[in-house]
């Protein structure tokens, strides 16, 4: 079974400011984790992934994330908080076979101050 | 990346009525998903579509209360039945497919209110 774990419901930051949404994920075979935005009333979109290639992996708005397998984590970052980042995100997992399904964390509402 | 097209993007219906949703793909797929999401929840996956046979329930939900269906590789519908305010969600698509990557793509969502 796989299982991901996000800390912190909700998360503040000042625009300008550091972007840190935490995600520690369970799984016992090899994962891919993904990173989901989704705005207001709208549908999930792709952030990023990560796949077995890079450790690091860059996304969409500026985002990356770097996959720890020693910590078990996948935390998403960004360095410079922009009003329009304001959403909610999700982290999901799911095994590397392309029928597996995506499980989904509980999700970060981030919101961004001036 | 799919476009995937879910009808109605939102509905008030009455409780004790059935609504269907519909979800269309621009291509064929293998995986078609059906999630809830509660408000101001994550997302809960109902059940996998499969093509030519019974959907793949999760634990939880019920054909006779989420009836699926699958035709054909492009289109699924879910039903949502004898319905209660408690199943006002979001109710998503979402289609997965080795020509597509890894990721899964999603529709917009239908807002459901039962009232």
């Amino acid at each position: 079974a796989q299982s991901v774990t996000q800390l912190g419901s909700h998360v503040s930051v000042s625009e300008g400011a550091l972007v840190l949404l935490r995600c520690n994920y369970s799984s016992s075979v090899p994962p891919y984790l993904f990173w989901y935005v989704q705005y207001p009333n709208q549908g999930l979109q792709l952030l990023l992934k990560y796949t077995s290639a890079a450790t690091l992996v860059k996304g969409i708005n500026g985002f990356e994330a770097e996959f720890k397998k020693s910590e078990t984590s996948f935390h998403l970052t960004k360095p410079s908080a922009h009003m329009s980042d304001a959403a909610e995100y999700f982290c999901a997992v799911s095994g590397t076979g392309g029928g597996n399904k995506l499980t989904f964390g509980t999700g970060t509402q981030l919101k961004v101050e001036l | 990346s799919a476009v995937i097209s879910q009808k109605p993007s939102r509905d008030i219906c009455q409780r004790g009525t059935s609504l269907t949703i519909q979800c269309q793909v621009d291509s064929q797929v293998t995986m078609m998903f059906w999630y809830r999401q509660q408000p101001g929840q994550s997302l809960t996956l109902i059940a996998t579509a499969n093509q030519g046979s019974e959907a793949t329930y999760e634990s939880g939900f019920v054909i006779d209360k989420f009836p699926i269906s699958r035709p054909n590789l492009t289109f699924s519908t879910l039903t949502v039945s004898n319905m209660s305010p408690e199943d006002s969600s979001i109710y998503l698509c979402s289609v997965r497919d080795r020509t597509l990557g890894t990721e899964a793509f999603f529709g917009q969502g239908t807002r459901l209110t039962v009232v």
